[in-house]
């Protein structure tokens, strides 16, 4: 089975500073995909950033990029320079050959003015 | 292109009553999901179905049933609602990873209250 932790509910910062979301994962599959989706009060789930287990290479867009620890199975986010529209809820995801797409829990980020 | 498209947006429904939530995608994926998340939690695995004629469930599939007879078409249906089942239900689509393409795409949502 595969699992996607998010251990942190909820986190707050201020406009313009840095912030960094954690997620741990679990699987057994050498071939996966890892991603992050927001979901803002309109429910709607957008696609942040996603990241190849088989590059090393970390995933960047924009003001968003990835820690990728693969032996330690960490996929953490950072948000650079955050803004308002930056609050929503983050889910950390995972889906490999097996075609299930797992979620965690999720954070409630919230960017202060 | 409109994607992923569930409905209704809303449902009330009564306990014992059954009802059929509609999701279609024009995107020609095969894999397709059914999600379900309760206020403040994460998306918990209803059913999946990686093609037409195949589903598996997923983390919570009790009380409800899907079939998959196109493409385009999943829809999940609850038979004998109860209270427990009131949540939102998202439905997702994505393509089956070749050339890195894992995307997942979301419909809109349905909130649906069981009274």
């Amino acid at each position: 089975a595969q699992t996607v932790t998010q251990s942190q509910p909820e986190m707050s910062v201020q406009e313009a500073e840095t912030v960094t979301l954690s997620c741990t994962y679990d699987t057994s599959e050498n071939n996966y995909y890892l991603f992050w989706y927001k979901q803002p009060p309109s429910r709607q789930m957008i696609l942040v950033i996603r990241q190849e287990a088989y590059k090393q290479q970390n995933a960047t867009e924009n003001r968003f990029s990835v820690n990728f620890q693969k032996a330690a199975k960490s996929f953490s986010l950072k948000i650079s320079d955050s803004q308002l529209g930056d609050t929503a809820m983050y889910f950390c995801a995972l889906t490999g050959a097996n075609s299930k797409l797992t979620f965690g829990k999720g954070i409630t980020l919230s960017v202060r003015p | 292109n409109a994607g992923v498209t569930q409905t209704p947006k809303f449902r009330i429904l009564k306990i014992g009553q059954s009802m059929t939530l509609q999701c279609t995608q024009d995107m020609n994926h095969n894999y397709m999901y059914w999600y379900r998340q309760d206020p403040g939690m994460g998306l918990k695995l209803i059913y999946y179905s990686v093609g037409a004629g195949i589903t598996d469930k997923g983390e919570v599939p009790n009380g409800y049933n899907v079939s998959r007879s196109t493409t385009e078409d999943f829809p999940l249906r609850l038979e004998l609602a109860a209270p427990s089942q009131t949540s939102v239900y998202f439905c997702a689509s994505s393509s089956n990873g070749a050339n890195g393409d894992t995307e997942a795409f979301f419909g809109q949502g349905t909130r649906l209250t069981v009274v």
